[in-house]
């Protein structure tokens, strides 16, 4: 079955430096790759996903990137402010799996100001 | 707001009991997902119904249950409840179409004493 392997486990980087959150998973079929944040004690927030059949997405400071070949996708987060701390999970969708999403373990972003 | 609700919003009770968490999906959708969400870890798939159907199980407990009424409404049952237990429990659901994306609820907060 899919596995998704998210890295690295705690990002820390000062306010308006950019950051960069990594995935891979390990079925070629997967085709909907998802960005949760979660913010402490609040539930977890779709803030921008891509399709299999686009390279890249972006939306204001937050853009995904989708690399097939390799089999990963990452997250970057431009011009970083202190609101962007919080965990942020990534997540893929193999098909013919009742649109169940598979979790990655999540990345703990901490900007310092 | 994601249009998902969940009550109660917090839960104290003590091992050995039982207790039932409610979740109403958005308007619409006819999936919905149980997770659960230890002290500072990832999220847990638990089960997922279908318009009254199970779907999928994951890492669900067997002293776990859960059902979906015919209102769509979904609850999970958590019996012979241990220290262990304590958690955030989200629910979540997705759209009766094609599409992948899940909206969670605000998630219920059970401490198990």
């Amino acid at each position: 079955g899919e596995n998704v392997e998210q890295h690295p486990s705690t990002l820390s980087v000062q306010e308006g430096d950019s950051a960069v959150i990594k995935c891979t998973y390990s079925d070629s079929a997967s085709n909907y790759f998802p960005w949760y944040k979660q913010e402490l004690g609040k539930r977890p927030q779709l803030i921008i996903d891509i399709r299999s059949n686009v390279g890249e997405k972006k939306d204001q400071r937050i853009a995904v990137t989708l690399n097939k070949t390799a089999k990963h996708f990452s997250l970057h987060i431009t011009e970083t402010q202190p609101e962007d701390s919080a965990v942020y999970f990534c997540a893929a969708s193999p098909p013919g799996s009742n649109y169940q999403l598979i979790w990655g373990a999540g990345t703990k972003l901490i900007i310092k100001p | 707001d994601s249009g998902v609700t969940q009550t109660p919003k917090h839960l104290i009770t003590a091992t050995g009991q039982r207790v039932t968490l409610r979740c109403s999906p958005r308007s619409g959708d006819l999936s919905v997902y149980w997770y659960q969400q230890s002290l500072d870890q990832g999220l847990q798939f638990l089960i997922q119904y279908y318009n009254g159907e199970e779907r999928a199980k994951g890492n669900i407990l067997e002293r776990f249950s859960a059902q979906q009424f015919p209102d769509l409404h979904s609850e999970l049952n958590l019996s012979s409840l241990e220290l262990g237990d304590s958690a955030l429990y989200f629910c979540a659901s997705s759209p009766r179409t094609d599409r992948d994306e899940q909206y969670f609820g605000p998630g219920t907060r059970l401490t198990v004493t």
